[in-house]
């Protein structure tokens, strides 16, 4: 398996209340990204990460924000957390976005958000 | 934008039944394809990935899947099922804009 940790795994929070998810890898690859997992929409793409400071937005990233200061770590912030950001998070990895290349997966983080 | 289809959101069969999952994206050009699986209270991991070359690809635990360019699909299947194939399959396109485009999912649940 890829070297990524997820911290925390679980979460329950309030409504209004600012969220901040850890994505840790130890592979040195240099794309990050952060999905949202829910029943009958697969995963998709909040924000991803080209490089150090190097973001950009994915699918639904309405009401978050990223930041990666190193290589290894990766962050998403709900600056204030919605039932409607009730989800299953996943970080993943990769070394290149090239099409062949693979993306791998962290452990997630269920968030509930009340 | 890419989409993809996956039109079996939930299958059940018996050990040692036939398993083929179908997944359709919208449109063409150069795509990447790939099959993941997630197992209960997993995390995503790679089954297959087809990038080039023979259409037929085979991935791990004796999976494989047929890209057919003309009817945009890249079906994964499996001639003899087990228990522990039970799982969410997800089926993922990745086109020139590099983004992975995920399917809903779909659940499998094998009888014992």
């Amino acid at each position: 398996d890829a070297g990524i940790t997820q911290s925390p795994r679980h979460k329950v929070t309030e409504t209004g209340t600012p969220v901040t998810l850890r994505c840790h890898q130890t592979e040195n690859h240099r794309y990050m990204y952060w999905y949202r997992q829910d029943p009958g929409h697969g995963l998709r793409l909040i924000h991803y990460s080209y490089g150090v400071k190097d973001t950009d937005k994915g699918e639904v990233s309405d009401g978050y924000s990223v930041s990666r200061s190193k290589t290894e770590d990766f962050l998403l912030t709900l600056e204030s957390a919605t039932s409607s950001q009730t989800s299953v998070y996943f970080c993943a990895i990769s070394e290149s976005r090239t099409g062949a290349d693979t993306q791998y997966f962290g452990p997630g983080t269920r968030l509930t958000v009340l | 934008a890419q989409s993809v289809s996956q039109h079996n959101h939930h299958v059940i069969l018996s050990e040692a039944a036939s398993l083929e999952l179908g997944c359709n994206y919208s449109y063409g050009g150069t795509v990447n394809l790939f099959w993941y699986v997630q197992y209960p209270g997993q995390h995503l991991q790679l089954l297959l990935k087809y990038f080039s070359g023979d259409p037929l690809v085979k991935g791990i635990k004796g999976f494989e899947a047929e890209f057919i360019k003309s009817k945009f699909s890249f079906n994964l299947r499996k001639p003899s099922v087990q228990w522990s194939d039970t799982a969410e399959y997800f089926c993922a396109v990745k086109d020139s804009s590099y983004k992975l485009i995920f399917g809903s999912g779909t659940r499998l649940l094998v009888r014992p």
